[in-house]
């Protein structure tokens, strides 16, 4: 395991529907970030967190509503998606986003499914 | 605008050959690299990163990567391939800091088959 936790494991939801993706570090890192992952096309960025605070929104629908209570968790809110928001939706952490050639640590992901 | 660039997107490999997953970067300035693997239904896991010194990095499972500047170069290698290499393997680079947040840049990702 890579410290990275992410709930639930599975969604499914109508477009109607408002659920929430919880992740959590256990790392002591101070960034936190959320990425689209979909089937033939790179990892999408969606929103970067640093010291609870977001320094990335990378032109992401407003339908996604990100919250960073404190450095080890990370929300994303969800509501009125649609059918293409279906995806791998992935948490990652890293030290911080100063130190230069920082890795990033990646949790297991919320498979998300849009009816 | 920095990017990467997986030219294929499946590698066949025989179980006990070498294996070469290929990838090629475009960014200003010394870059940062990184290789990720994904295993099915889990998150991408980081394998091993070079930043300077020597081109040759060694990372996790006995891979292997090779920086070279001058064909903008970052393949990644592994002497003896073994089944429970088969995974998506994505290259990732990342442009020098200067202040701020930089993006780090995936490529889509290489699936390796090691055939038994």
């Amino acid at each position: 395991e890579t410290g990275v936790t992410q709930t639930p494991r599975h969604l499914v939801m109508g477009m109607t529907n408002k659920k929430s993706l919880k992740c959590e570090q256990h790392l002591g890192h101070n960034a936190m970030y959320w990425y689209k992952q979909s089937a033939k096309k790179p990892l999408e960025l969606m929103f970067v967190y640093n010291f609870k605070e977001q320094t990335e929104n990378n032109s992401v629908p407003s339908r996604f509503s990100p919250e960073c209570p404190n450095s080890s968790h990370l929300f994303l809110h969800l509501h009125t998606l649609q059918p293409e928001d279906s995806a791998l939706y992935l948490c990652a952490s890293s030290q911080d986003l100063d130190r230069a050639g920082y890795e990033q640590y990646f949790g297991p992901g919320t498979r998300l499914t849009v009816t | 605008a920095q990017s990467v660039a997986q030219p294929e997107d499946q590698v066949n490999v025989a179980e006990g050959n070498p294996l070469t997953v290929k990838c090629t970067y475009s960014v200003s300035g010394n870059p940062y690299l990184f290789w990720y693997v994904q295993y099915p239904n889990r998150g991408l896991q980081f394998l091993l990163k070079y930043i300077t010194g020597d081109n040759l990095v060694k990372g996790s499972y006995g891979f292997e990567a090779e920086f070279n500047k001058s064909q903008t170069s970052f393949h990644l290698k592994k002497p003896s391939a073994l089944v429970s290499d088969s995974a998506l393997y994505f290259c990732a680079v990342r442009g020098p800091y200067s202040g701020g947040y930089q993006k780090v840049t995936f490529g889509t990702g290489t699936k390796l088959q090691v055939i038994p």
